[in-house]
């Protein structure tokens, strides 16, 4: 069994949907949860990081963390055909220092 | 602004040749990392490095070394290619070791063993 799992789609939605990515995990010494997106023929760039349970909102992302159920998603609201893109979960075991565990990768498309 | 450069972004080999992936980070960063992404895998991590000189495998190191002579420069060897690892390589660096800290990525090789 993977230690991240994650749908790798694709999802497609119209302009200006809510976009909800999920993923789940199987070790509960995770502490940081991150979401990386990667354009096609880029590398994947950090789009946001929680620390812990909670949500952290930045601008039209949601980023959110339930570690009792070991599950993690991220909302997009107001989807843009700009935001058409892969979608990276990765998280820290702190043990391993900065070394990231990663997710499938969600494939997103938003169609306009 | 972090640059991560690799030196090819499309790359063609034969089977059991040595290829060298040669990556270079401008902003004196201590930790550098390869992974290799492949679809429905997501990005596996190859071999890292936390300082000049120093390596520890990964998840996936088969068939891979790597080689850091200096801070700036992460070199992964495929000693015999095989088409197996056909794949998108991506390295990237991060300043710190401890916990949080922003991985930053090359933009990837892509390397076809035929």
């Amino acid at each position: 069994q993977k230690e991240v799992e994650q749908d790798p789609g694709p999802l497609s939605v119209p302009e200006g949907a809510i976009v909800s990515l999920n993923c789940t995990y199987s070790n509960s010494a995770f502490q940081y949860f991150m979401w990386y997106r990667q354009y096609s023929r880029k590398g994947p760039e950090l789009l946001m990081y929680t620390y812990s349970s909670g949500n952290k909102e930045d601008g039209r992302f949601t980023a959110q963390v339930d570690k009792s159920s070991k599950y993690i998603s991220l909302f997009i609201r107001d989807s843009q055909p700009s935001d058409s893109a892969t979608y990276l979960c990765a998280m820290i075991h702190m043990e391993y220092g900065n070394k990231l565990v990663f997710g499938a990768g969600t494939i997103l498309r938003v169609k306009s | 602004d972090v640059k991560v450069t690799q030196s090819s972004r499309y790359l063609v080999k034969r089977t059991g040749e040595k290829v060298f992936l040669e990556c270079v980070q401008d902003m004196d960063h201590e930790n550098m990392f390869w992974y290799r992404q492949d679809p429905g895998l997501g990005l596996r991590l190859i071999y890292f490095s936390y300082d000049v000189k120093m390596k520890e495998k990964g998840d996936i190191p088969e068939g891979y070394s790597v080689s850091r002579e200096k801070k700036e420069r992460f070199s992964l060897i495929l000693e015999s290619a095989s088409t197996n690892q056909t794949s998108m390589y991506l390295c990237a660096s991060s300043l710190i070791w401890a916990g949080m800290d922003e991985q930053y990525f090359g933009p990837g090789t892509r390397l076809t063993v035929t």
